[in-house]
């Protein structure tokens, strides 16, 4: 069975301060994708990232960054710089390669609170 | 282009009533995904259409839920007899490519309250 598990319920910062969010996963699977999403008070989860369980490196995008290490199950998230307009839930999410029935399973969730 | 559409943004229901949820998925999109959010939670698996066959309905929680795909395009879920834990967000996703890990994407769901 597919678990994943964000430990960090919320987290406060100053805006400009750099903020990491964690992500460990479980899954029995040798091939399998990662995601991460984000969902802001509006409510629609908006599509961040996908990772390949075979491609380790690990990702830049503007001031989004993530690190993939299978040796520890994790998939962490790190915002540089952050800003009020990155106020959100975020979740990580873990689906196995299964004849095209990729489900997604989710962590429950960091709620992500920029400090003006 | 549109995205994913789901209607209504808000359904509020007496227990014991039925209700249908419905989803319109981008165009060309051949898999379709539903899922509930319960306040707190991240969305749940409930059920997975590749075209107009449900290939995985494990995640449905009993036969009070059924849904249906019956053209390859719109889906809705139907809840027989709701119960007042039934209230959730149900959101639905379509993905383009059959395998590959691509992003599904969601569309803003259908709030359910039932009373």
């Amino acid at each position: 069975a597919q678990k994943v598990t964000q430990a960090q319920t919320e987290i406060s910062v100053v805006e400009k301060e750099d903020v990491t969010l964690d992500c460990v996963y479980e899954t029995r699977d040798t091939t399998y994708y990662l995601f991460w999403y984000k969902q802001p008070p509006s409510g629609e989860l908006v599509f961040l990232i996908r990772r390949n369980s075979f491609d380790e490196q690990n990702e830049i995008s503007g001031r989004y960054s993530w690190n993939f290490q299978k040796s520890t199950s994790s998939f962490n998230f790190t915002i540089t710089a952050s800003q009020v307009v990155d106020s959100a839930v975020y979740f990580c999410a873990l689906s196995e390669a299964n004849f095209g029935n990729e489900k997604l399973t989710f962590g429950t969730g960091t709620r992500l609170t920029i400090i003006p | 282009g549109a995205g994913v559409s789901q209607t209504p943004s808000n359904k509020v229901t007496e227990k014991g009533k039925y209700v249908e949820l419905r989803c319109d998925p981008i165009s060309g999109h051949t898999a379709l995904y539903w899922y509930r959010q319960s306040l707190g939670q991240g969305p749940e698996f409930l059920i997975y259409f590749q075209g107009t066959g449900a290939a995985d309905d494990s995640g449905l929680p009993n036969d009070r839920f059924f849904a249906v795909r019956p053209e390859g395009s719109v889906s809705t879920l139907k809840i027989q007899r709701t119960e007042r834990g039934d209230s959730a967000v149900y959101l639905c996703a379509s993905r383009y490519r059959l395998a590959g890990g691509y992003e599904q994407y969601f569309g803003p769901g259908t709030r359910l309250t039932v009373t």
